[in-house]
């Protein structure tokens, strides 16, 4: 199956700083990404749809000045957690929508773990 | 609103059938996936069968779906101790690409 990337796979850091997180699809074109956060032992929640070339979507009671997202190119979408918080420690994972004539698929990345001291 | 929903906990012998369950409320998805998870790990995409089937196998793994009753199921056959994991069911829309997950399902495989 096709390979989706998430860059760092851990990251602590202090509260106050930002982060960074990336996402890559590795063998195909994404127009579209998704950005989950997921806390332990329970199911994914979806943060916020990220469109290449344009704004991106944020689901009800995601801070968009809060997680930034930036969907440069068609295989690269990043997430940067602004003046992160305990409160923002979790998994984040991201998806990469593959579409093709007559239907598509969707992949997630390794996911990336924050840890905000 | 849409929902997914999948019992939390399956535990079966190594070598026999898992049947993991699931049923969702939006008639209009275009796509149904079954995803694992394995500890500290992304998702990991098993396989997916478009709403217009009945029945989807690959290898060990047969994918039902009703669609009159919204109900989905994946059996994974001669389950092995590798397959113990959190699956997820989750169905798209082929609109927006986004897709509504259910809590998952932990499988546990005795040997």
């Amino acid at each position: 199956g096709a390979v989706v990337s998430q860059h760092p796979s851990w990251v602590i850091c202090k509260s106050g700083t930002s982060v960074k997180i990336e996402c890559r699809s590795l063998d195909f074109q994404a127009t579209t990404m998704f950005w989950y956060r997921q806390f332990p032992k329970q199911s994914l929640m979806l943060m916020a749809t990220s469109n290449e070339g344009s704004k991106a979507t944020y689901e009800q009671g995601v801070e968009k000045d809060k997680f930034l997202i930036n969907h440069a190119s068609l295989t690269l979408s990043t997430l940067t957690v602004t003046s992160a918080h305990p409160e923002d420690s979790s998994f984040y994972i991201c998806s990469a929508r593959d579409l093709w004539v007559g239907g598509e698929t969707q992949y997630f990345g390794p996911g990336t773990r924050l840890l905000v001291l | 609103g849409e929902d997914v929903e999948q019992s939390l906990f399956l535990s079966v012998r190594e070598g026999d059938s898992s049947v993991i369950n699931c049923t969702y409320t939006d008639s209009s998805s275009t796509y149904l996936y079954w995803y694992k998870q394995e500890p500290g790990a992304g998702l990991q995409l098993l396989t997916y069968i478009f709403s217009n089937m009945d029945m989807k196998q690959d290898q060990r793994l047969t994918v039902l779906l009703n669609k009159k009753d919204k109900h989905l199921s994946l059996r994974i056959a001669d389950t092995q101790t590798g397959d113990s994991a959190i699956y997820f069911c989750a169905e798209g829309s082929s609109n927006t690409g986004k897709l509504i997950f259910g809590q998952g399902t932990t499988l546990q495989v005795k040997p």
